[in-house]
């Protein structure tokens, strides 16, 4: 059971914007610790879209967003491109695990 | 570009030891951290842990029983060891490396291997 809660699945039409929300709690990212968030197409390895809650690594499309407020954190991707579909995960640290990285539930994108 | 290289056995018995190599190539081992990452089938993400290279660990207090990460620098490699395996072991693993920028290196994992399936199995 991650302490990390994401929704399970969001979708959206070509074009359009969507969000996917990260909600943890004081002892994560409400302790101040950075969200990285990645994205997982079928398959493949885990590509980071998002580190240090709002940067992109050269080579991400600025479609892509990260932000991060009190115990919760969100990827918004603007411009849904059937590419897109694929599952999000965000990531951050635990102190109520002995320290920890933890991942978030994941959330299945499609674009319809 | 640094590449990383899962290798080992693809299936292992109930009970027995699950052993697995990175290899890193296209850059040193010396410095950064080093994960271990699997998502289970049907499941999420999930960390391990991890060794730096003069290995020192930390790994996943779910998991810290039964994990060893290890470390070998001359042949800039890093092991995996789970004991104990059951079916629910089963997964893809995957090692990586942070993302690291202007000096900093965070917990945001960059570099991935191609990952490796590991069925436990009788």
């Amino acid at each position: 059971q991650s302490v990390l809660t994401q929704p399970p699945s969001v979708s959206g039409a070509p074009g359009q914007r969507v969000t996917i929300s990260c909600t943890g709690s004081s002892s994560n990212i409400g302790a101040g610790y950075d969200v990285h968030w990645y994205q997982q197409l079928p398959g493949t390895a885990p590509k980071l879209l998002i580190y240090g809650n709002i940067n992109r690594p050269s080579g991400v499309p600025d479609r892509f967003s990260g932000s991060k407020s009190g115990t919760s954190a969100s990827l918004a991707i603007t411009g849904l491109q059937p590419e897109d579909e694929a599952d999000y995960y965000c990531q951050s640290y635990d102190t109520s695990l002995s320290g920890s990285n933890v991942f978030g539930t994941g959330t299945k994108v499609t674009v319809l | 570009q640094v590449q990383l290289q899962e290798s080992g056995p693809g299936l292992v018995k109930p009970s027995e030891t699950l052993s697995l190599t990175c290899t890193v190539s296209g850059g040193s081992i010396s410095s950064y951290n080093w994960f271990w990452i699997r998502p289970p089938p049907g499941k999420g993400l999930e960390w391990i842990g991890y060794i730096y290279y003069s290995g020192s660990t930390n790994y996943s207090p779910s998991l810290e029983s039964r994990v060893t990460i290890s470390v070998d620098t001359s042949k800039n490699q890093f092991s995996l060891k789970l004991s104990s395996v059951t079916a629910a072991d089963t997964a893809v693993y995957y090692c990586a490396r942070p993302y690291c920028s202007g000096g900093r290196c965070y917990s945001a994992l960059y570099y991935w291997g191609q990952g490796t399936l590991v069925t436990v199995s009788s």
